[in-house]
């Protein structure tokens, strides 16, 4: 049973068309949910960890929520450099320290 | 710059043969993870350490093992490796062990075994 889902698989946006991704996770205590951004043969970069319902955090035009059973990402206005990978991962109390990594959305942004 | 470096960048191998990676965490972390990414897998946590001693296993295969080191460089040692150990190995690195500990990855080591 897969314990962290994202929505969709791929998206692509013209530049300036806000929306939004999904992460969907099944586990029974989280401790954290984390956003990252991958580009092409890099490493993921962290952007966003959220700990309980409710919480919001913002950095440019990237804005993540969380409630008790999903994380969504939002994009607004994203530009061309938006593109890349977004992967989401939980941490929860039966994993002890290590993280389980969604699939990701690989976005595509228009110019 | 993540801060965590790894080396080497690229690795080309035959099957059957050993190979080490090796990483050096950010200033100030005493954790390190290893992950392997492979495009029909995503990205798959390996192993932990923390201070020099393990903390939590993944999906890691016997084949494969995991050291670090008093001056908190880690190393991943890969043996009797097959056409499907082919992947992009990263490492982590977070200053504390628990739950909230911020993973920041290096850059990656893109391993091919011929």
């Amino acid at each position: 049973e897969d314990q962290v889902t994202q929505s969709p698989e791929a998206l692509r946006l013209q530049e300036g068309e806000s929306s939004s991704l999904n992460c969907s996770y099944t586990v029974s205590g989280l401790r954290g949910l984390f956003w990252y951004r991958q580009d092409p043969g890099k490493g993921p970069e962290f952007l966003f960890t959220l700990y309980s319902a409710g919480e919001e955090k913002e950095k440019e035009r990237l804005k993540a929520t969380l409630t008790k059973k999903e994380s969504f990402l939002h994009i607004t206005a994203p530009k061309p450099e938006d593109s890349a990978t977004y992967l989401c991962a939980v941490q929860e109390d039966n994993y002890g320290q290590n993280f389980v990594f969604g699939p990701g959305t690989r976005l595509s942004v228009l110019p | 710059d993540s801060g965590v470096t790894q080396t080497p960048k690229h690795l080309i191998t035959a099957t059957g043969q050993r190979v080490t990676l090796r990483c050096s965490p950010r200033s100030g972390d005493l954790s390190v993870y290893w992950y392997q990414q492979s495009l029909d897998q995503g990205l798959q946590f390996l192993i932990q350490y923390y201070n020099g001693e393990e903390r939590a296993k993944g999906n890691i295969l016997e084949r494969f093992s995991a050291q670090q080191f008093p001056d908190l460089h880690s190393e991943l040692n890969l043996s009797s490796l097959e056409l499907g150990d082919s992947a992009l190995y990263f490492c982590a690195s977070g200053r504390g062990q628990g739950a909230k500990n911020i993973q920041y990855f290096g850059a990656g080591t893109r391993l091919s075994v011929l």
